[in-house]
């Protein structure tokens, strides 16, 4: 298994372009979730999945679009990238009590 | 909004020393979670407490949960060099929602 994978894993934006971000896991699990990590912030909760074709808000969403058109799919959105959105973003995907984290992706927003 | 504070923000120590990370907060989780993460990485956690007054040992961290479920702690003894990378804790939200809320991490140095 190759569990959460994300795609890519760097880029570079200049300010007002658009971009997507993928997160995939073959372990069947129903809730996924995206976050953002900034130096001296943690890691902070963009949007998440309960379920194929459900989306939610998490702590920081404005700026970001969501869609989990399948069960094994997160792709995160970013319409008009800004230089506040320059962050590492995680992908993760939940059985129980445990997430389970991709490598991440590191971007940067010009 | 729940709140994880966690201290010392970076720590830096000779290998063989002994260290507590703490993690406070002034809301009650359902349980919390430590991870450590390593440079290029996610997050990988490394235990799950749920119980107040709950005591887990893995190896040479042990994991404490606060009577009131509102802190933790994690002491590492002797620690390694392998020791070393960020470690966060998070709280996870009550109500069915399993949210995390993480607190800004502790960056351990083991120096050889």
């Amino acid at each position: 298994n190759a569990g959460v994978t994300q795609t890519p894993k760097f880029r570079v934006l200049k300010t007002g372009q658009s971009m997507t971000l993928l997160c995939a896991q073959d372990m069947n699990h129903e809730y996924m979730y995206w976050y953002r990590q900034d130096p001296g912030m943690g890691l902070r909760l963009i949007h998440y999945s309960v379920g194929e074709g459900t989306t939610a808000k998490g702590e920081v969403p404005d700026g970001y679009n969501v869609s989990r058109l399948k069960k094994q799919n997160f792709l995160l959105g970013l319409e008009s990238a800004a230089p506040s959105q320059t962050s590492v973003y995680f992908c993760a995907s939940r059985t129980g009590l445990q997430q389970f984290f991709g490598p991440g992706t590191r971007l940067t927003v010009l | 909004t729940q709140l994880l504070e966690q201290s010392p923000q970076f720590l830096s120590i000779q290998e063989g020393e002994n260290l507590t990370v703490y993690c406070n907060s002034s809301s009650v989780f359902s349980s919390l979670q430590w991870y450590r993460q390593e440079p290029g990485e996610g997050p990988v956690l490394l235990v799950t407490v749920v119980t107040g007054g709950e005591v887990k040992k893995l190896k040479r961290l042990t994991f404490q949960f606060g009577d009131a479920r509102k802190d933790s702690s994690l002491h590492i003894t002797a620690a390694q060099p392998g020791d070393t990378g960020l470690y966060l804790c998070a709280g996870v939200g009550g109500a069915g929602s399993y949210q995390l809320t993480f607190g800004k991490g502790t960056k351990l140095s083991v120096i050889p």
